[in-house]
This record gives structure tokens, C-alpha cells and sequence, in this order.
């Protein structure tokens, strides 16, 4: 079945740094979403991209869609204390006017390096 | 607040005993769905229903079953719970265009 690898599995980040992760499909999908997950509670959709090349901003957010429709990028500029969490991705492919299944990668969980 | 409201929040049984699970959706969604989360696990699709009725099934046991009832409200049920059923379980709603909105949880111990 359909299936997305999402990396890194985990990163520590300093605050102001730079973050990037990335999902990558052996299909092909026509919607990506990213989610963030903070403990105990239910993700939250930070980004949804619709179309392939799509280059999406959420305040120091920023995803794109992948021009091979295979893969999403999600990066975080200059990163604080509260961007910890789980970053979720996920793909759909929707077909013949219907939608497809939502898969989700495994997340990257950012911690803040000690 | 993702307007998904999940009730309970924290529920301890024991094994072989039977819960419920309920979620209300955001408004005018009529796209429901249900997702397991395990300790450290990604989310495992268990199911969809759209209008009331099931639209996708992912890999929910045959122990667990769901409905959606006509004011779009909708119910997990988990019976003869085993200790591997421990985990949050979310449901999510989505309208148009499949941006699916999660409520907070059900946090699931089985004892």
C-alpha cells in the first residue's frame, strides 16, 4: 500500500535556528497537509497544499509541494522554545472526483537540545 | 479549538471490558474519522463514515466498531479490550476540500 517516509525521526533544535523535514511517497498525491502535535493533545493543521510546485507560508512556516508530486518540504525559520513537538505529514490522492485516504508519515519529533 | 469536541477525555477500564467513544464534529462536517495513536506511534486510520454512512475502513479490529447517527455525531465502540488497546484515539472531521480538523483525544487505559 501507499506509503510515506518522513524524515529526520527526530532532531534537537536551538532556539533561533533554522528547520527543515521532509516527506517523500512511492506514489504520486495531489494534496499535502502538515500537522503539529504538542503532548496529550490532537494535531493541529498548520499547512495544506493543493497543487504541485505550491509554495505555502504560515507565519515562520513555510511548505512546499514537490514538483514530482512524490514529496513535501516543511521548514521553520528561526526557531523558539514552543515549536517543540511532532510535526506530522500527509498525503491524499484524490481520483475520479472522489478522496482518496489521508496517510500520515511517522513524524519528526523536535526536542530542544539540552 | 479545532470545533471536534471528543468525550471522555480519560477513560481506565479493564481488560475485557467494553467502551464508548464519542465525537462531535465541526459544524457542517460530514466527514468523520477515527484515529488510533499508540505510545510514541504515528496515527493508524481506523475508519471514515460520510452523512451517516462508512465511506473507508484502515485497520480496525473486528472487536472495534463505530457509527454515525443523523445529527452527524459518532460513536467508537471498543469491546473485549485487550492491554494493547491502550492509546489516544482522535476523531477528525473534514468538509470540502479533506482538511481533516482533530479534536483533543480520548486517552484510553486498559488495566
Amino acid at each position: 500500500g501507499q506509503q510515506l517516509n518522513q524524515s529526520p525521526q527526530s532532531m534537537f533544535i536551538q532556539e533561533g535556528e533554522d528547520v527543515s523535514m521532509n516527506c517523500t511517497s512511492s506514489s504520486i498525491f495531489n494534496t499535502w497537509l502538515w500537522y503539529k502535535q504538542d503532548p496529550g493533545e490532537g494535531p493541529v493543521l498548520l499547512i495544506a497544499l493543493y497543487k504541485a510546485g505550491e509554495l505555502t507560508s504560515n507565519g515562520r512556516l513555510t511548505a512546499q509541494f514537490g514538483i514530482t508530486r512524490k514529496d513535501s518540504f516543511l521548514n521553520i525559520s528561526a526557531s523558539i522554545p514552543s515549536d517543540v513537538g511532532i510535526y506530522f505529514c500527509a498525503g491524499r490522492l484524490d481520483y475520479g472526483g472522489s478522496q482518496g485516504n489521508l496517510i500520515f508519515g511517522k513524524g519528526t519529533k523536535l526536542s530542544v537540545k539540552p | 479549538d479545532s470545533g471536534v469536541t471528543q468525550t471522555p477525555k480519560h477513560l481506565i477500564t479493564a481488560t475485557g471490558q467494553r467502551v464508548t467513544l464519542r465525537c462531535s464534529p465541526r459544524s457542517g462536517d460530514l466527514s468523520v474519522y477515527w484515529y488510533q495513536q499508540s505510545l510514541d506511534q504515528g496515527l493508524q486510520f481506523l475508519i471514515q463514515y460520510y452523512n451517516g454512512e462508512e465511506r473507508a475502513k484502515g485497520n480496525i479490529l473486528e472487536r472495534f466498531s463505530a457509527q454515525q447517527f443523523p445529527d452527524l455525531h459518532s460513536e467508537l465502540n471498543l469491546s473485549s479490550l485487550e492491554l494493547g488497546d491502550s492509546a489516544l484515539y482522535f476523531c477528525a472531521s473534514s468538509r470540502d476540500r479533506g482538511e481533516l480538523f482533530f479534536g483533543e483525544g480520548s486517552r484510553l487505559t486498559v488495566l
